[in-house]
């Protein structure tokens, strides 16, 4: 059964372009989404929360429907430094009791 | 700066042997947790806690055993290690906000 799923690309994209990437997941009640940013041999680090209403962090814009149930994450003029493979949690019970991952999207900005 | 903290950072074991992994945190979070990372599967949640003396199944618990005397530690151990587990295994906290925070990971090798 798969909770949360993801394209695992990998994305190749031009630096300056525009991507955007889904995530969706299975659990209707689900309460908490995050997408976290992770580079090769390194954790995972929290790269913005999404909200209900969307939201937006300088180049990042988040997006919630959960009548479709996904997220997505919009990335705009995309910098090299961007490359990363990046993971979309829900917290699946609603409580606090961990996020279910993504098993993410591989992201390459191209020179 | 508050922190998160694992240790080792790489260990090889063999078979059978008894392998503990610290995860040590000055955030003052109540709720810790630990995960494993494999390819193709990504994320996976082993056990968490909710506070001291709190300790509670993951995902994929089994091989795996955790305490909680005190607020700062979570150690993980594997009682006799198996191959299966060899792995990237990430602490992590999370305030009750619900975003998880994570140390850099212990690779281990179990032959």
């Amino acid at each position: 059964r798969k909770e949360v799923e993801q394209d695992p690309g990998p994305f190749n994209v031009p630096e300056g372009a525009t991507v955007a990437f889904n995530c969706t997941y299975s659990n209707s009640a689900s309460q908490s989404f995050f997408w976290y940013r992770q580079d090769c041999r390194k954790e995972p680090k929290l790269l913005m929360s999404v909200y209900s209403s969307g939201n937006e962090d300088g180049r990042f814009t988040a997006q919630l429907n959960r009548a479709s149930q996904y997220i997505s994450l919009l990335i705009r003029d995309s910098k090299l430094s961007d490359s990363a493979t990046y993971l979309c949690a829900v917290n699946m019970g609603g409580g606090a009791d961990g996020l279910t991952f993504g098993k993410g999207t591989h992201l390459i900005i191209q020179p | 700066d508050a922190e998160i903290t694992q240790s080792p950072r790489h260990k090889i074991t063999e078979t059978g042997r008894q392998v503990t992994l610290a995860c040590h945190q000055t955030w003052n979070h109540n709720n810790m947790f630990w995960y494993r990372q494999d390819l193709g599967h990504g994320l996976r949640l082993i056990h968490y806690s909710y506070g001291v003396q709190d300790t509670n199944k993951g995902e994929v618990s089994d091989g795996y055993s955790v305490s909680r005397s005190n607020t700062e530690d979570l150690p993980l151990t594997l009682e006799s290690a198996a191959s299966s587990q060899t792995s990237v295994y990430f602490c992590a906290t999370s305030p009750n906000t619900g975003e998880l925070f994570f140390g850099e990971g212990s690779r281990l090798t179990v032959l």
